[in-house]
């Protein structure tokens, strides 16, 4: 059973941040969250992954509540293949069993 | 590098005939993961590999299911006899221990239609 609940879709214009929320209120103290996305017909490609503290890569942003049951992931300037579903994971790191769950279907509009 | 290679990329067969779909993982990874999407299920692990061991299989769906490593760059997945409700994308992916994260590389996935 999925310990993350998301949004089940998502629209952004073009260009616009994209902010992709996650409930995790179950998350333990050991486990990272991490997000992945599938774009269509594709495998799921890592995003970013984090514990505590806001993480930020060459992809996106993740903001994570300073109580650790929530978080935020931000594509700062969205573009038409930014069109994917979203997956937000909480797991331990290194951990091999990733539950995906159903994701957020995130559109960029033009 | 190529990235994590599976075919074939698409296979039909009959129900009752045997499937065998193959992965090369990235080159140096030593897990190796199997899964299966289908749209009623979504992403579901079926087992995975600790360089070549199988450690969790639990996601196996049955008997009919079985995969191997015989060495680090190759695996197979076999479905004998498959069935309609095989009938799913399966996609193979491989990490390395000292990744960020741990995070896994996909391939692009076989789609298997069974008859």
């Amino acid at each position: 059973d999925a310990k993350t609940t998301q949004p089940t879709s998502m629209d952004c214009a073009e260009g616009r941040a994209a902010n992709l929320p996650c409930n995790h209120s179950t998350i333990s103290g050991n486990e990272y969250v991490y997000w992945y996305r599938q774009i269509h017909s594709q495998g799921p490609q890592y995003i970013i992954h984090g514990l505590k503290n806001n993480e930020t890569n060459e992809m996106a942003s993740l903001i994570i509540t300073e109580d650790r049951k929530s978080s935020t992931l931000i594509l700062p300037h969205a573009t038409l293949r930014d069109t994917a579903v979203y997956y937000c994971i909480d797991a331990q790191t290194g951990a091999n069993n990733l539950f995906f769950g159903t994701g957020t279907r995130l559109t960029v509009i033009p | 590098d190529a990235g994590v290679i599976q075919s074939p990329r698409h296979e039909v067969t009959e129900m009752g005939q045997e499937v065998t779909l193959r992965c090369k993982p990235i080159s140096g990874h030593d897990y190796l993961f199997w899964y299966r999407q289908t749209m009623m299920r979504g992403l579901e692990l079926l087992i995975y590999f600790n360089n070549n061991v199988p450690i969790d299989d639990s996601g196996m769906p049955e008997d009919r299911f079985s995969a191997k490593m015989p060495n680090a760059s190759f695996s197979t997945l076999k479905i004998q006899p498959s069935e309609p409700r095989d009938s799913a994308v399966y996609f193979c992916a491989s990490s390395l221990i000292e990744g960020r994260g741990r995070e896994q590389f996909f391939g692009p996935g076989t789609r298997l239609t069974v008859l």
